[in-house]
């Protein structure tokens, strides 16, 4: 059971490069969710997906755009990346359906715009 | 707009001593609570949480809180804090809906 898996861990990109952040989870999760972690900012909401085929905007979303592609996966993606988007990107799930849960995280991946 | 306060963001303790980390938040309506633990290098990882019943929760390695309705407030406690405790701690808040916010997170350091 490895939980919620984000793929790359690591990356750099230079100013207007575009990726995409992957993550599954495969604890049957009904919410899924995108943050950026930035000292002294704790974490932020950049988009989230309460269910499958529904997403929104949290906080923070310019910039990113997001796909619920099936229950398991949400991807996160930058068509042109920007130094502020420097960050430590976290994905999380939580069971949802009208139940109040708590959230289950991704290892992170830690992204650098030059 | 509901907002989580974390009052201290760099704490540092000796190995034995008590630990208190402060966490208030904006919100007037029911609310769900939880503390997340994040060690270095690694994702977060749930301490304990609060949803209703007795407002002093117990969690893992020792933690508790104690939700206080009046003061809307959530502080994490230890009484005998380890080298192995170092790391940041987040309150987060959730008020029923799919959202959970943050606070901006409290660094400890624990001097062996």
């Amino acid at each position: 059971n490895a939980g919620v898996t984000q793929t790359p861990k690591f990356q750099v990109l230079k100013t207007g490069q575009s990726m995409t952040l992957q993550c599954a989870q495969d604890m049957n999760h009904n919410s899924m969710y995108w943050y950026r972690q930035d000292p002294g900012m704790g974490l932020r909401l950049i988009y989230y997906s309460a269910s499958e085929g529904t997403t929104d905007k949290g906080e923070v979303p310019n910039g990113y755009n997001v796909s619920r592609l099936n229950k398991r996966e949400f991807s996160l993606r930058l068509e042109s990346a920007a130094p502020s988007q420097t960050s430590v990107y976290f994905c999380a799930s939580r069971l949802g359906q009208g139940l109040v849960t708590e959230a289950f995280f991704g290892q992170g991946t830690r992204l650098t715009v030059v | 707009a509901q907002s989580v306060s974390q009052h201290n963001h760099h704490v540092i303790l000796s190995e034995a001593a008590s630990l208190e980390l402060g966490c208030n938040y904006s919100y007037g309506g029911t609310v769900n609570l939880f503390w997340y633990v994040q060690y270095p290098g690694q994702h977060l990882q749930l301490l304990l949480k609060y949803f209703s019943g007795d407002p002093l929760v117990k969690g893992i390695k020792g933690f508790e809180a104690e939700f206080i309705k009046s003061k809307f407030s959530f502080n994490l406690r230890k009484p005998s804090v380890q080298w192995s405790d170092t790391a940041e701690y987040f309150c987060a808040v959730n008020t029923g809906g799919f959202k959970t916010i943050f606070g901006a997170g409290t660094r400890l350091f624990v001097k062996a």
